[in-house]
């Protein structure tokens, strides 16, 4: 079945203590995004990749790190996590860097406290 | 499931209806639009999407209207059924497709009425 897995799917923590999310897809795409999900906010992009090892910046990137070291992983990674990065996170992947027919993850919970 | 957005503009329609959704954009420079869906709890699914160089594009139940002139983008939903209660959202992809970059609507919440 063609996905893209997130883990943890919930998670707490605390202001300062790194954290990271992992983010896989078995569809071989080539490009990968993260978006947090804000309250009247909608979707925004913090970083996306067009393969591996080329990533860039998105809209939110603040307070975040990605990589891309593998076609099918790519981990966000919060080193100083702040309560203002409590959010709803969502992985995606898309076989076109228009966009279109962009598979998402089933979302990260994250609260910072 | 997970609430996805407060203060959403919302639309509510009676099952059998259409719906119409809008959604509007600020680059001239975009060419390039999608519409997703999002369910309670769950990622944003791709509904349709439609370059600048049309104006109309249908899919199974679904047509997205571009007007550049006016930057608005509508999606049509027909014969509205229950199972399309969600959240939708229009994209645009600002750099031609030349790049991975995507902005998203803040959403429109439509509640279809048994």
């Amino acid at each position: 079945e063609a996905q893209v897995t997130q883990n943890p799917r919930y998670l707490i923590t605390v202001t300062g203590k790194k954290l990271t999310v992992t983010c896989s897809q078995n569809m071989n795409h080539e490009y990968m995004s993260w978006y947090r999900q804000d309250p009247g906010l909608g979707l925004r992009q913090i970083y996306y990749s067009m393969n591996v090892e080329v990533t860039d910046k998105g809209d939110v990137p603040e307070g975040y790190k990605v990589s891309r070291k593998e076609k099918r992983n790519f981990p966000l990674i919060l080193e100083s996590p702040s309560p203002n990065q409590t959010s709803l996170y969502f992985c995606a992947s898309s076989s076109t860097r228009e966009g279109n027919e962009q598979y998402f993850g089933p979302g990260t919970r994250l609260t910072v406290t | 499931g997970e609430s996805v957005g407060l203060h959403l503009p919302t639309l509510s329609v009676q099952e059998g209806d259409n719906s119409i959704i809008n959604c509007a954009y600020s680059n001239s420079a975009s060419d390039y639009f999608i519409w997703y869906k999002q369910e309670s709890g769950k990622g944003p699914q791709f509904i349709i999407d439609i370059r600048s160089n049309m104006d109309k594009r249908q899919g199974q139940r679904v047509t997205v209207l571009l007007n550049k002139t006016v930057k608005h983008l509508s999606l049509q939903i027909a014969a509205t059924q229950p199972g399309d209660s969600a959240v939708y959202f229009c994209a645009e992809n600002r750099a031609g497709g030349s790049n991975y970059k995507l902005t998203f609507g803040k959403g429109t919440l439509l509640t279809v009425n048994p």
